[in-house]
């Protein structure tokens, strides 16, 4: 079975200081991992993906995420967060076959504050 | 470059109302869904089309229903509206051989 875990439902952190949001998954097959970033009343974007090359992902905005297999988790982080990264972000678990093989988390809205 | 584009993006309906979503994208791609976005509970799948002329039920499929007669259009219709179908709606679409899935800017929907 599949699925995803996003420890935290909201993280805020100040202007400047470093972002850490969670996620973990289980999968029974090797999976591809994606960030993707919502931004109030706006679509879904895709931060940055993990497709089983480089473990450490970096995506656009200075994000970035490490695949740990042994923990399977799939944190996103950024060193210094800015006014315009708040907003709700999915992690999201596709595996490599079949058409319904999408599992997203419940999401995380990160506030920073000023 | 459209990408997915959703039609229309903001709707009130009355309750018993009937209505369409358009999904159109213009990526040629085989894999097409429509999922519902509320509160604390991420994204979650309606239905989905492997290909045109056919469908399949998601995870809450009651009260919707789809049809993919052209490879580039889904569409997902409301026959009778009710409040507990109020929420923001996305399409996706994804190449069958892909893993990334392309969304559209979503569908808020109010059932009044």
């Amino acid at each position: 079975a599949q699925s995803v875990t996003q420890l935290d439902s909201h993280v805020s952190v100040s202007e400047g200081t470093p972002v850490l949001l969670r996620c973990n998954y289980s999968s029974s097959y090797s999976p591809s991992l994606f960030w993707y970033v919502q931004h109030p009343n706006k679509g879904l974007q895709l931060l940055l993906k993990y497709t089983s090359a480089a473990t450490l992902v970096k995506g656009i905005n200075g994000f970035e995420a490490e695949f740990k297999k042994s923990e399977t988790s799939f944190h996103l982080t950024k060193p210094s967060a800015h006014m315009s990264d708040a907003a709700e972000y999915f992690c999201v678990v596709s595996l490599r076959t079949g058409a319904n093989n999408l599992f997203f988390g419940t999401g995380t809205r990160l506030t920073v504050i000023p | 470059n459209a990408g997915v584009t959703q039609t229309p993006k903001f709707r009130v309906l009355k309750t018993g109302q009937s209505m369409t979503l358009l999904c159109a994208q213009d990526m040629n791609h085989e894999y097409m869904y429509w999922y519902r976005q509320d509160p604390g509970m991420g994204l979650r799948l309606i239905h989905y089309s492997v290909g045109e002329g056919t469908t399949a039920k998601g995870e809450v499929p009651d009260g919707y229903n789809v049809s993919r007669l052209k490879k580039q259009n889904f569409l997902l219709g409301l026959e009778s509206a009710a409040p507990s179908q109020t929420s923001v709606y996305f399409c996706a679409s994804r190449p069958s051989g892909g893993t990334e899935a392309f969304f559209g800017q979503g569908t808020r929907l109010t059932v009044v």
